[in-house]
């Protein structure tokens, strides 16, 4: 079964306006972290932001926010006032175990492009 | 702060041919993180090194692949023999210590013919 589903192969986005990208997760493990990163066409891993599973409020870095539903195991993005630069390709991930795990385990991906 | 350099940023070999990749992380990481990125996929993890010790390279094909990471400070990952499958893009990655936030580099974009 797959650890990381990300079920929007492509979506697109009015620039200024908000996009959800969805992101739902399997594990059995109670201690995880979550993370989105962002791969612009130029290829690089950009880590956006971080969810511990114990974190009892949903994590925030400037326009990006993570609407975390424990019950639920997902984990999506919002990323509000969308810009022309989020075009790009958006990864979520998972870190099972807190104390002693390192590996992230990916989705395939959600290509967002957004539309001056 | 400079970020994880990798160098080539793109590769273009022909099939049974050597190739290396170069990794420096970012200053003062301990953990470092070679990743395999295939095309329309999310990257996988291929090695993972404490220092200069490979502490997991359970996904690594050692019949051809091979790594390295003297003074545990850059790393080298190589192919040798390169095959046609191979082509795709490899991502170095370091963390201060192996449970904190990974920090990527642009990778290298390997094409075999």
């Amino acid at each position: 079964a797959q650890k990381i589903t990300q079920t929007q192969p492509g979506m697109f986005v009015q620039e200024k306006e908000a996009v959800t990208l969805d992101c739902t997760y399997d594990t059995s493990d109670p201690s995880y972290g979550l993370f989105w990163y962002k791969q612009p066409s130029s290829g690089e891993m950009i880590f956006l932001i971080y969810q511990g599973s114990y974190d009892q409020q949903n994590a925030t870095e400037g326009r990006y926010s993570l609407n975390f539903q424990k019950a639920r195991k997902s984990a999506n993005l919002v990323i509000s006032a969308s810009q022309l630069g989020d075009s790009a390709m958006y990864f979520c991930a998972m870190r099972e175990g807190m104390d002693s795990s390192y590996k992230l385990i990916f989705g395939s991906g959600t290509r967002l492009l957004v539309r001056p | 702060e400079a970020g994880v350099v990798q160098s080539p940023r793109y590769k273009i070999i022909e099939k049974k041919q050597p190739v290396a990749f170069w990794c420096n992380p970012i200053s003062g990481h301990n953990t470092l993180y070679w990743y395999l990125q295939n095309l329309g996929q999310g990257p996988e993890l291929l090695i993972r090194y404490e220092n200069e010790e490979a502490v997991d390279d359970s996904q690594l094909p050692k019949d051809r692949f091979s790594a390295e990471r003297l003074k545990g400070v850059d790393s080298t990952l190589k192919i040798q023999p390169a095959e046609l499958g191979d082509s795709a893009v490899y991502l170095c990655a370091s963390s201060l210590v192996n449970t904190d936030t990974q920090y990527f580099g642009p990778g290298t974009r390997l094409t075999v013919l």
